[in-house]
């Protein structure tokens, strides 16, 4: 199981475009590389999902290199809204059992 | 479409006391998830269900057990509480053996 490693915390102001990066050395060649959102007392967000190079979607872009042994989670020009902790979750996409470990996670600070 | 409901929202039980949360997954979901979030900290994960089968269990003692139902809902018992099960309990659902996972709201239980 490939153990990810985050920043604790991070500060950004409204407007600004965050980059969060997870580094996870041990990946599988099998592992996906998920991210997920939490708001304070709520269950965690699904926001964005790849294996290599770049996955973009309507909240975020997922950049993978080509050692894969890193990933980094963008979000553009974030709001207060963003304000919330980031996990960075690497498993095999053919075994959920395996995605199960969520780390300490990133708390993302949006200030005005 | 309906997303995952856990019930109650809030429980307050005393230490060796029984508790049973209960959670219903998003319709066409099999696995079901269950995880503790004690104050300020990360996700641990508890148990996974797939098809009325517990397929992972994480480091958590004896007394955390649970079960899936034929409809695929599922319950997590506490037996002997203890003041550190003071927690956000989370249950979260997928697609069989999909990755992505669906949070529900959790179940905040407090002993005291």
């Amino acid at each position: 199981l490939a153990k990810t490693t985050q920043p604790v915390s991070m500060d950004s102001y409204e407007g600004q475009e965050v980059n969060i990066t997870c580094s996870h050395n041990n990946i599988a060649t099998n592992d996906y590389i998920t991210w997920y959102q939490q708001f304070p007392s709520q269950g965690p967000r699904f926001i964005i999902q790849g294996y290599k190079t770049k996955v973009t979607n309507e909240v975020a872009s997922l950049f993978i290199p080509a050692d894969r042994k890193s990933s980094t989670l963008s979000l553009p020009r974030v709001s207060l809204s963003d304000t919330a902790v980031y996990y960075c979750l690497v498993g095999d996409i053919n075994n959920a059992g395996n995605m199960l470990t969520f780390g300490g996670g990133t708390r993302l600070m949006v200030k005005p | 479409e309906a997303g995952v409901t856990q019930s109650p929202t809030h429980l307050i039980k005393t230490r060796g006391q029984q508790v049973t949360l209960r959670c219903s997954p998003i319709s066409g979901h099999t696995s079901v998830y269950w995880y503790q979030q004690a104050l300020g900290l990360g996700l641990q994960f508890l148990l996974w269900y797939d098809e009325g089968e517990e397929r992972n269990r994480g480091n958590f003692p004896p007394r955390f057990s649970g079960r899936q139902f034929p409809n695929y809902s599922s319950e997590l018992n506490v037996n002997a509480l203890e003041l550190e099960d003071s927690a956000l309990y989370l249950c979260a659902s997928s697609f069989g053996d999909r990755v992505e996972q669906y949070f529900g709201p959790g179940t905040r239980l407090t002993v005291t």
